[in-house]
Protein backbone atom coordinates (compact mmCIF):
# COMPACT_ATOMS: atom_id res chain seq x y z
CA UNK A 1 0.00 0.00 0.00
CA UNK A 2 1.95 2.82 -1.22
CA UNK A 3 0.18 5.84 -0.79
CA UNK A 4 2.86 8.16 -0.34
CA UNK A 5 5.97 7.66 -2.29
CA UNK A 6 9.53 9.29 -2.43
CA UNK A 7 11.13 7.92 -4.96
CA UNK A 8 14.61 9.10 -4.20
CA UNK A 9 16.52 7.14 -1.70
CA UNK A 10 19.20 10.05 -1.03
CA UNK A 11 20.56 13.23 -2.65
CA UNK A 12 23.66 14.93 -2.54
CA UNK A 13 23.95 18.99 -2.93
CA UNK A 14 26.30 21.30 -2.30
CA UNK A 15 26.13 23.95 0.91
CA UNK A 16 24.48 27.14 -0.53
CA UNK A 17 22.37 25.16 -3.66
CA UNK A 18 19.11 24.18 -3.93
CA UNK A 19 17.33 20.86 -2.19
CA UNK A 20 14.45 19.77 -4.11
CA UNK A 21 12.91 16.68 -2.86
CA UNK A 22 10.05 15.38 -4.56
CA UNK A 23 7.07 12.98 -3.22
CA UNK A 24 3.96 11.83 -5.34
CA UNK A 25 0.71 10.43 -4.07
CA UNK A 26 -2.45 8.03 -5.23
CA UNK A 27 -4.79 9.37 -2.55
CA UNK A 28 -7.36 11.77 -3.71
CA UNK A 29 -8.47 12.06 -0.73
CA UNK A 30 -5.72 13.43 1.17
CA UNK A 31 -5.93 17.33 2.15
CA UNK A 32 -2.96 18.13 3.99
CA UNK A 33 0.47 17.65 3.14
CA UNK A 34 3.88 17.98 5.55
CA UNK A 35 7.50 17.39 5.60
CA UNK A 36 9.18 16.16 8.46
CA UNK A 37 12.84 15.80 9.28
CA UNK A 38 14.60 13.13 10.85
CA UNK A 39 18.30 12.76 12.57
CA UNK A 40 19.38 8.70 13.27
CA UNK A 41 18.16 7.71 17.25
CA UNK A 42 15.15 11.05 17.03
CA UNK A 43 12.00 11.27 16.45
CA UNK A 44 10.86 12.77 13.43
CA UNK A 45 10.77 16.65 13.42
CA UNK A 46 7.86 19.08 11.84
CA UNK A 47 9.38 21.14 9.18
CA UNK A 48 6.19 22.32 7.03
CA UNK A 49 2.62 21.69 5.73
CA UNK A 50 0.47 22.64 3.29
CA UNK A 51 -3.40 22.56 2.45
CA UNK A 52 -4.66 21.28 -0.41
CA UNK A 53 -6.34 24.21 -0.90
CA UNK A 54 -2.64 25.80 -1.19
CA UNK A 55 -0.28 25.23 -4.67
CA UNK A 56 2.60 27.00 -1.98
CA UNK A 57 3.75 27.46 1.60
CA UNK A 58 6.89 29.42 2.27
CA UNK A 59 8.86 29.28 5.96
CA UNK A 60 12.03 31.11 5.75
CA UNK A 61 14.80 28.89 3.49
CA UNK A 62 11.77 25.98 3.20
CA UNK A 63 8.99 26.19 0.65
CA UNK A 64 6.61 23.35 -0.48
CA UNK A 65 4.79 23.54 -3.78
CA UNK A 66 1.76 20.90 -4.10
CA UNK A 67 0.48 19.90 -7.88
CA UNK A 68 -2.89 18.19 -6.93
CA UNK A 69 -3.61 17.83 -10.76
CA UNK A 70 -0.34 15.77 -10.46
CA UNK A 71 -0.42 14.49 -6.95
CA UNK A 72 3.20 15.81 -6.55
CA UNK A 73 4.52 17.53 -4.04
CA UNK A 74 8.46 18.89 -3.72
CA UNK A 75 10.28 20.86 -0.77
CA UNK A 76 12.75 23.27 -1.51
CA UNK A 77 15.44 24.40 0.76
CA UNK A 78 17.49 27.41 -0.49
CA UNK A 79 20.52 28.21 0.91
CA UNK A 80 21.07 24.38 1.88
CA UNK A 81 23.44 24.45 4.64
CA UNK A 82 25.35 21.35 6.07
CA UNK A 83 23.04 21.27 9.06
CA UNK A 84 19.84 20.21 6.87
CA UNK A 85 21.80 16.34 6.39
CA UNK A 86 19.28 14.36 7.60
CA UNK A 87 15.87 12.00 6.13
CA UNK A 88 13.27 13.95 4.79
CA UNK A 89 9.94 12.16 4.99
CA UNK A 90 6.39 13.07 3.08
CA UNK A 91 3.49 12.84 4.69
CA UNK A 92 -0.39 12.69 4.16
CA UNK A 93 -3.18 13.17 6.07
CA UNK A 94 -6.79 12.88 5.48
CA UNK A 95 -7.85 15.65 8.05
CA UNK A 96 -9.93 14.96 10.50
CA UNK A 97 -11.49 12.06 8.95
CA UNK A 98 -10.38 8.66 10.54
CA UNK A 99 -8.15 10.74 12.95
CA UNK A 100 -5.87 12.54 11.16
CA UNK A 101 -3.54 9.88 10.93
CA UNK A 102 -0.42 10.52 9.04
CA UNK A 103 0.56 8.21 6.08
CA UNK A 104 3.98 8.64 5.64
CA UNK A 105 6.88 8.21 2.61
CA UNK A 106 9.74 6.31 3.08
CA UNK A 107 12.12 9.17 3.42
CA UNK A 108 14.91 10.56 0.98
CA UNK A 109 18.31 10.45 3.11
CA UNK A 110 19.73 14.63 2.25
CA UNK A 111 23.30 15.26 2.42
CA UNK A 112 24.80 18.60 2.24
CA UNK A 113 28.34 19.04 1.37
CA UNK A 114 30.33 22.06 2.53
CA UNK B 1 9.25 24.87 24.04
CA UNK B 2 6.94 21.79 25.17
CA UNK B 3 8.02 18.30 24.13
CA UNK B 4 6.85 14.88 23.67
CA UNK B 5 8.82 12.65 25.99
CA UNK B 6 8.99 8.98 25.61
CA UNK B 7 9.97 6.60 28.04
CA UNK B 8 12.54 4.41 28.28
CA UNK B 9 14.79 5.07 25.33
CA UNK B 10 15.30 1.53 24.99
CA UNK B 11 13.94 -1.98 26.07
CA UNK B 12 15.16 -5.19 25.08
CA UNK B 13 12.39 -7.63 26.51
CA UNK B 14 11.96 -11.33 25.51
CA UNK B 15 9.37 -12.91 23.41
CA UNK B 16 6.39 -13.52 24.91
CA UNK B 17 6.60 -11.19 27.47
CA UNK B 18 4.38 -8.13 27.80
CA UNK B 19 6.05 -4.68 27.76
CA UNK B 20 4.52 -0.60 28.29
CA UNK B 21 5.60 2.08 26.47
CA UNK B 22 5.10 5.35 27.76
CA UNK B 23 4.78 8.77 26.55
CA UNK B 24 3.95 11.42 27.83
CA UNK B 25 2.37 14.46 24.70
CA UNK B 26 2.40 17.98 24.75
CA UNK B 27 0.08 19.08 27.82
CA UNK B 28 -2.64 21.02 25.68
CA UNK B 29 -3.28 18.42 22.48
CA UNK B 30 -5.80 17.03 22.00
CA UNK B 31 -5.05 14.09 19.72
CA UNK B 32 -2.30 11.23 20.94
CA UNK B 33 -0.93 8.75 18.06
CA UNK B 34 1.55 5.77 18.06
CA UNK B 35 3.43 5.01 15.37
CA UNK B 36 6.60 2.35 14.37
CA UNK B 37 9.37 2.04 12.11
CA UNK B 38 11.23 -1.13 11.63
CA UNK B 39 14.83 -0.97 10.73
CA UNK B 40 15.02 0.42 6.88
CA UNK B 41 11.43 0.93 6.69
CA UNK B 42 8.88 3.73 6.61
CA UNK B 43 7.33 4.96 9.16
CA UNK B 44 3.62 3.61 10.04
CA UNK B 45 0.70 4.42 11.97
CA UNK B 46 -0.38 2.25 14.77
CA UNK B 47 -3.37 3.98 16.55
CA UNK B 48 -5.14 7.17 16.82
CA UNK B 49 -6.48 8.08 20.02
CA UNK B 50 -9.01 11.21 21.31
CA UNK B 51 -11.45 11.80 23.62
CA UNK B 52 -10.71 8.73 25.85
CA UNK B 53 -10.84 6.70 22.86
CA UNK B 54 -9.69 4.67 19.70
CA UNK B 55 -10.68 7.28 17.14
CA UNK B 56 -8.71 4.60 14.24
CA UNK B 57 -6.51 1.65 14.53
CA UNK B 58 -4.38 -0.34 11.52
CA UNK B 59 -4.18 -3.89 10.61
CA UNK B 60 -1.00 -4.06 12.46
CA UNK B 61 -2.81 -2.66 15.71
CA UNK B 62 -4.35 -6.18 16.73
CA UNK B 63 -5.55 -7.55 20.21
CA UNK B 64 -1.67 -7.90 21.53
CA UNK B 65 -1.70 -3.96 21.18
CA UNK B 66 -3.75 -1.82 23.93
CA UNK B 67 -3.52 1.86 24.70
CA UNK B 68 -4.39 3.98 27.47
CA UNK B 69 -4.56 7.59 29.24
CA UNK B 70 -4.76 6.40 32.18
CA UNK B 71 -4.46 10.16 33.85
CA UNK B 72 -4.00 13.23 32.42
CA UNK B 73 -0.28 13.63 31.17
CA UNK B 74 0.71 9.72 30.46
CA UNK B 75 -0.24 7.79 27.14
CA UNK B 76 0.74 4.11 27.04
CA UNK B 77 0.98 1.61 24.73
CA UNK B 78 1.26 -2.39 26.00
CA UNK B 79 1.93 -5.18 23.64
CA UNK B 80 0.72 -8.28 25.57
CA UNK B 81 2.96 -10.77 24.10
CA UNK B 82 6.04 -9.71 22.07
CA UNK B 83 7.20 -11.21 18.96
CA UNK B 84 10.28 -10.90 17.17
CA UNK B 85 8.88 -8.67 14.79
CA UNK B 86 7.63 -6.35 17.14
CA UNK B 87 11.01 -5.06 17.41
CA UNK B 88 11.38 -1.24 16.23
CA UNK B 89 10.99 2.15 17.31
CA UNK B 90 7.79 3.41 18.32
CA UNK B 91 7.09 7.24 18.40
CA UNK B 92 4.27 8.90 20.05
CA UNK B 93 3.22 11.89 18.67
CA UNK B 94 -0.01 14.41 19.38
CA UNK B 95 -1.73 17.32 18.07
CA UNK B 96 -2.71 20.65 18.96
CA UNK B 97 -6.47 20.75 17.97
CA UNK B 98 -9.55 18.26 16.80
CA UNK B 99 -10.13 20.74 13.61
CA UNK B 100 -7.49 23.24 11.49
CA UNK B 101 -3.91 22.30 11.55
CA UNK B 102 -2.91 18.43 11.64
CA UNK B 103 0.77 18.43 12.24
CA UNK B 104 1.32 16.18 14.93
CA UNK B 105 4.64 16.54 17.38
CA UNK B 106 6.66 13.51 17.93
CA UNK B 107 8.58 12.16 20.45
CA UNK B 108 11.96 10.93 20.19
CA UNK B 109 11.23 7.13 20.58
CA UNK B 110 11.47 4.00 21.87
CA UNK B 111 13.52 1.36 20.61
CA UNK B 112 11.81 -1.94 21.64
CA UNK B 113 14.34 -5.05 21.10
CA UNK B 114 12.72 -8.57 21.30
CA UNK B 115 14.69 -11.23 21.80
Amino acid sequence: DQQVKQNSPSLSVQEGRISILNCDYTNSMFDYFLWYKKYPAEGPTFLISISSIKDKNEDGRFTVFLNKSAKHLSLHIVPSQPGDSAVYFCAASTGPHQGGKLIFGQGTELSVKP
Amino acid sequence: EPEVTQTPSHQVTQMGQEVILRCVPISNHLYFYWYRQILGQKVEFLVSFYNNEISEKSEIFDDQFSVERPDGSNFTLKIRSTKLEDSAMYFCASRPRAGGLYEQYFGPGTRLTVT
